[in-house]
């Protein structure tokens, strides 16, 4: 059974940046495909990046494309999102997920989210 | 891109009772969406994917269907750890994207 450990949430200013790692068990990691979901409080979830099997290719939510960076280190099992230029919109609970084929396919396991905070 | 509108945000019904939420791309995704359950506090759940299949574990009383533009989530013989949000989302490619939810209410 997949597990997923996000860690690295904080309370951050506006402008400032965060780099929020997923640690992957369980699975065979660099097999699949990776994404971060967010989830505004009281509000729906959010698609916000993802990252291929071998790390080849990724692809961004228009709202985060050039603030936000994902990668993946899979000698280690770890996938990662690099936050910077914040803003308070993007406080949110953030899921670290496995996707269930190497690119483009759904989510189908959840780590239980880290908490950013974006606030002065 | 493709977007999903999902209905209705708020479903009221009894234990026992069959519910239907459906959901709607802004363009033909074939069979390539997803439906998640999540409780407060927790992590969503996958309980159907390509329109129609039931993840593993997932009861029978799941059922999805639809294809190109419209779909369906129903739950028949509701129980009461039915009781959750409900999102779609549609993978046909990238940027995904979820619907707003159906929160299910006693």
């Amino acid at each position: 059974e997949a597990q997923l450990l996000e860690s690295g949430g904080d309370l951050v200013q506006p402008g400032g940046s965060l780099r929020l790692s997923c640690a992957a068990s369980g699975f065979n990691f660099d097999a699949y495909a990776m994404s971060w979901v967010r989830q505004a409080p009281g509000k729906g979830l959010e698609w916000v990046a993802a990252i291929s099997d071998v790390a080849d290719i990724t692809f961004y939510a228009e709202s985060v494309r050039g603030r936000f960076a994902i990668s993946r280190d899979n000698t280690k099992n770890m996938v990662y999102l690099q936050m910077t230029s914040l803003r308070a919109e993007d406080t949110a609970l953030y899921y670290c997920a496995k996707e269930s084929a190497p690119w483009g396919k759904m989510i189908d396991s959840w780590g239980q989210g880290v908490q950013v905070s974006v606030s002065s | 891109d493709v977007q999903v509108t999902q209905s209705p945000s708020t479903l009221s019904a009894s234990v026992g009772d069959r519910v239907t939420i459906t959901c709607r791309a802004s363009q033909s995704i074939s069979r390539w969406l997803a439906w998640y359950q999540q409780k407060p506090g927790k992590a969503p759940k996958l309980l159907i994917y390509e329109a129609s299949t039931l993840h593993t574990g997932v009861p029978s009383r799941f059922s999805g269907s639809g294809s190109g533009t419209d779909f369906s989530l129903t739950i028949r013989n509701l129980q009461p750890d039915d009781f959750a949000s409900y999102y779609c989302q549609h993978y046909v490619r990238y940027p995904y994207s979820f619907g707003r939810g159906t929160s299910l209410q006693i």
